[in-house]
């Protein structure tokens, strides 16, 4: 099993410049979540979804859409990237049973210039 | 809202000695569970250790330990024998016990291990 994957691994945007951060999964679990990471402040959640076709917002969502059309796959898409969108990004997924651990990808490092 | 603090921005330990780190939490809810990360310098986040907050016994992983105090809202991480690779940021991060919840996480604590 490739886990949770991430792609790109690091991206360089210009203000205003749309992107979308790649997340995928082959552990069938049903949730899947985005935070970002900012130095002192920890992981804040971005956005979840909690199956197919199921998202909601998180503490920071402005500025970011979510989708998931399928179990594997939950994008991130940036509509108009800001300097405050500078962070590091981070996709991880759990199943509902059991204490529901999540698994993180490697993280994907953003700049706005 | 839940909450989890942790009270340590900065620890260090003597390679080979233990060290203790802190979280403690606010909930309502009875019934919980507790996480450990660490994110070495790879930024990977990676699991240490995990609690079930019905469970009365403190969850073990070779080196590492919890102490959980249910009453007192708290969930420690002691690390035994420090390692150079124990190095990181540590998380401690809280989730209530429905699998279709998001986790809550604390702002890290930086370890440093000194040779």
């Amino acid at each position: 099993n490739a886990g949770v994957t991430q792609t790109p691994k690091f991206q360089v945007l210009k203000t205003g410049q749309s992107m979308t951060l790649q997340c995928a999964q082959d552990m069938n679990h049903e949730y899947m979540s985005w935070y970002r990471q900012d130095p002192g402040m920890g992981l804040r959640l971005i956005h979840y979804s909690v199956g197919a076709g199921i998202t909601d917002q998180g503490e920071v969502p402005n500025g970011y859409n979510v989708s998931r059309s399928t179990t594997e796959d939950f994008p991130l898409r940036l509509l108009s990237a800001a300097p405050s969108q500078t962070s590091v990004y981070f996709c991880a997924s759990s199943s509902f049973q059991g204490m529901g651990t999540q698994y993180f990808g490697p993280g994907t490092r953003l700049l706005v210039l | 809202a839940q909450t989890v603090t942790q009270s340590q921005p900065e620890m260090s330990v003597q390679e080979a000695e233990t060290v203790t780190l802190s979280c403690t939490y606010d909930t309502s809810e009875s019934d919980y569970y507790l996480f450990w990360y660490k994110q070495p310098p790879s930024r990977q986040m990676i699991l240490v250790i995990r609690q079930e907050a019905y469970k009365q016994q403190n969850a073990t992983e070779n080196r590492f330990s919890v102490n959980f105090q249910k009453a007192a809202k708290s969930f420690s991480l002691k690390i035994s024998d420090s390692q150079l690779g124990d190095a990181a940021m540590y998380f401690c991060a809280y989730r209530k016990e429905s699998g279709n919840t998001p986790l809550v996480f604390g702002k890290g604590t930086r370890l440093s291990v000194i040779a």
